[in-house]
């Protein structure tokens, strides 16, 4: 299957300090990625559909200043935390999609797990 | 998108099929039904997918009832690597950044030796 990844794998950052992760599709072009949030013992939680050359679109009640989207190029996205605080530690993962109409399938990286101190 | 009901736990003898279904009432005739797998603090691991028809693939098979409302993920021969959180997912294609997967609670598959 296709393959994603993302880095860092995990992350320790001190409150207050802005931490960034890297999505990459790496063997097919991505106009679309998805980043989700997933805190202990729950499901995954949609934050974001980022699109390549244009602005993200936020889930509700997700803070667009403070989880910064960026789609770069048809191969990566990156997600920025500004200004972090422990309860932005969770586990960060990211998908691409891939294909169109029945065909048309998201593939999810390994996840990056963010500790803030 | 329509919402699906899982059981939240099932058991499984390893190298017996493991069938896990799933509900999905009032899926529209435009949804798909997705099955994803989450095997722990990993992300999540596509399995299959289909309309109306039954699939196949080499990982398992995906059962739809005639009237779509319900499903049925089956694992063939299952291994002590299978037990995960399953989820079954409902989703239409509009293209572009609307075909997004929003994941309920899943099924927690374990697999007992």
């Amino acid at each position: 299957g296709a393959v994603v990844s993302q880095h860092p794998s995990r992350v320790i950052c001190k409150s207050g300090t802005s931490v960034k992760i890297e999505c990459r599709s790496l063997d097919f072009q991505a106009t679309t990625m998805f980043w989700y949030r997933q805190f202990p013992k729950q499901s995954l939680m949609l934050m974001a559909t980022s699109n390549e050359g244009s602005k993200a679109t936020y889930e509700q009640g997700v803070e667009k200043d403070k989880f910064l989207i960026n789609h770069a190029s048809l191969t990566l996205s990156t997600l920025t935390v500004t200004s972090a605080h422990p309860e932005d530690s969770s586990f960060y993962i990211c998908s691409a999609s891939r294909g169109e109409g029945f065909q048309e399938t998201q593939y999810f990286g390994p996840g990056t797990r963010l500790l803030v101190l | 998108d329509a919402k699906t009901t899982q059981p939240p736990s099932m058991d499984c003898a390893e190298g017996r099929a493991a069938n896990l279904p799933c509900n999905h009432s009032t899926i529209s005739g435009n949804e798909y039904v997705y099955w994803y797998r989450q095997i722990h603090s990993q992300g999540p691991q596509y399995i299959i997918h289909g309309l109306k028809n039954n699939e196949t693939n080499e990982m398992a098979s995906l059962i739809i009832t005639e009237d779509r409302k319900s499903s049925t993920l089956i694992l063939p021969h299952a291994t002590l690597r299978d037990t995960a959180v399953y989820y079954c997912i409902v989703r239409a294609y509009y293209g572009g950044a609307t075909n997004k997967l929003i994941f309920g609670t899943g099924t927690l598959l374990a697999v007992q030796p």
